[in-house]
């Protein structure tokens, strides 16, 4: 069955650094886009980054673009984000999502989650 | 940005009632629109594409419906596994955006 994995959270301190990964297994990996999802304590759900499978092309929230990098390794199955810059609104459960089977726009299967907390 | 708009926030509900979630989107999606369900402390689950397609393993008492901008969320009638936070989704344009959630609770 379809497995992610996030890891890579904990604190850090306002404008630095953080890299989560997403480990995968249970489908082809190469075969799909994936998604970078966060959740605020207490708030909704907001899409932050997605690459496609092939990692030529990623898109990028405005909240996140010029700080966080989407990548991933198709041989390792893993995909990441590098976060810079950090702030306190960046402070969330980050998901990592396999998108639904030929459309990339729809999140099929989350990950638990790892939690990024920006704060001094 | 396509802007999500759900109604209510929040709706306090017995098991057995009828509830009925709506979602706004400020732009035309056509049905571009996901419905996912979030209890505490989990990730969010795939419930519905297409605006009214079900997952499968869904049950049939959910059911979605609408198109263009309006949509709506619909469980027959209640379960006490349903009683969480549900979202809908825009799936049309990048970059994609959530409505704020409606947590249904129990009454």
């Amino acid at each position: 069955q379809v497995q992610l994995v996030e890891s890579g959270g904990g604190v850090v301190q306002p404008g630095g650094s953080l890299r989560l990964s997403c480990a995968a297994s249970g489908f082809s990996f190469n075969s799909y886009g994936m998604h970078w999802v966060r959740q605020a304590p207490g708030k909704g759900l907001e899409w932050v980054a997605f690459i496609r499978l092939d990692g030529n092309d990623a898109y990028y929230a405005d909240s996140v673009k010029g700080r966080f990098t989407i990548s991933r390794d198709n041989s390792k199955n893993t995909l990441f984000l590098q976060m810079n810059s950090l702030t306190v609104e960046d402070t969330a459960v980050y998901y990592c999502a396999r998108p639904y089977t030929h459309y990339d726009s729809y999140f099929d299967h989350w990950g638990q989650g790892t939690l990024v907390t920006v704060s001094s | 940005d396509i802007q999500m708009t759900q109604s209510p926030s929040s709706v306090s509900a017995s098991v057995g009632d009828r509830v009925t979630i709506t979602c706004r989107a400020s732009q035309d999606i056509s049905s571009w629109l996901a419905w996912y369900q979030q209890k505490p402390g989990k990730a969010p689950e795939f419930l519905i594409y297409a605006a009214s397609t079900l997952q499968p393993g869904v049950p049939s008492r959910f059911s979605g419906s609408g198109g263009r901008t309006d949509f709506t969320l619909t469980i027959s009638s209640l379960q006490p596994e349903d009683f969480a936070t549900y979202y809908c989704q825009q799936a049309k344009t990048f970059p994609w955006t959530f409505g704020q959630g409606t947590k249904v609770e129990i009454k």
